[in-house]
């Protein structure tokens, strides 16, 4: 069974521009979360959808948003980039509601 | 506001020995807890879970132990292999609201051959 995919796996932005990040999660499931990884912070959870819902938010500002489709794939947007926002953004899909996350080798953004 | 917190950066252990990675939690509604592994470029990589019902959980070499009481788990791993040199995040969820989890700021692990 193919694994959680993302792409594309780098970008390179400037500030005031915006962004468009894809996950397609593992066949079968539903719940998609997406994460922003920077050095020291660990892993912040920015938004869960389920069957095309947010489920749940994170604490970031509305530039970053995102949705599901109805074949489970997520997207994430980011708007206005700023310097800040350079981060490895990861992907997580769970088969169900609540259930173990599988991550995806994620999108390496870099905003000058 | 950290809920879930790794104290040690970094951690050296040589190769056979035991590893014992270290996490605190303080919301008391945390009832599933997991940990990953996490290589450079490269998306982290679930290794064991544990439910708040139990206090213990096996896989091979990976052993992880809940203190409820303490807020506590740790991450066992016996024997040591080069292989695991890696950053260990531990991860906590409620499961009644999801799949939101909270991360640890991670803990380096070397393996000294």
């Amino acid at each position: 069974k193919a694994g959680v995919t993302q792409t594309p796996r780098y970008l390179i932005k400037t500030r005031g521009q915006q962004v468009t990040l894809s996950c397609s999660p593992i066949s079968g499931h539903r719940s998609v979360s997406w994460y922003q990884q920077t050095p020291g912070q660990g892993l912040q959870f920015l938004f869960e959808y389920f069957s095309e819902t947010q489920r749940n938010k994170g604490n970031f500002p509305g530039r970053f948003s995102g949705r599901q489709f109805s074949n489970s794939r997520s997207e994430m947007n980011v708007s206005t980039l700023e310097l800040g926002d350079s981060a490895l953004y990861l992907c997580a899909s769970t088969r169900g509601s609540t259930d173990t996350q599988y991550f995806g080798p994620g999108t390496r953004l870099t905003v000058l | 506001d950290q809920q879930v917190k790794q104290n040690s950066p970094s951690l050296s252990v040589q190769e056979g020995r035991i590893s014992i990675l270290n996490c605190d939690y303080t919301n008391s509604m945390f009832d599933y807890f997991l940990w990953y592994k996490k290589y450079p470029a490269e998306g982290p990589t679930f290794l064991i879970s544990i439910s708040s019902i139990k206090d213990k959980n096996e896989d091979g070499r990976f052993t992880v132990f809940l203190n409820k009481s303490a807020k506590h788990l740790s991450l066992h791993i016996v024997p040591s292999q080069p292989g695991d040199s890696a950053v260990y995040f531990c991860a906590a969820s409620w499961r009644n609201t999801g799949n939101q989890f909270y991360f640890g700021t991670g803990t380096s692990l070397t393996v000294i051959p």
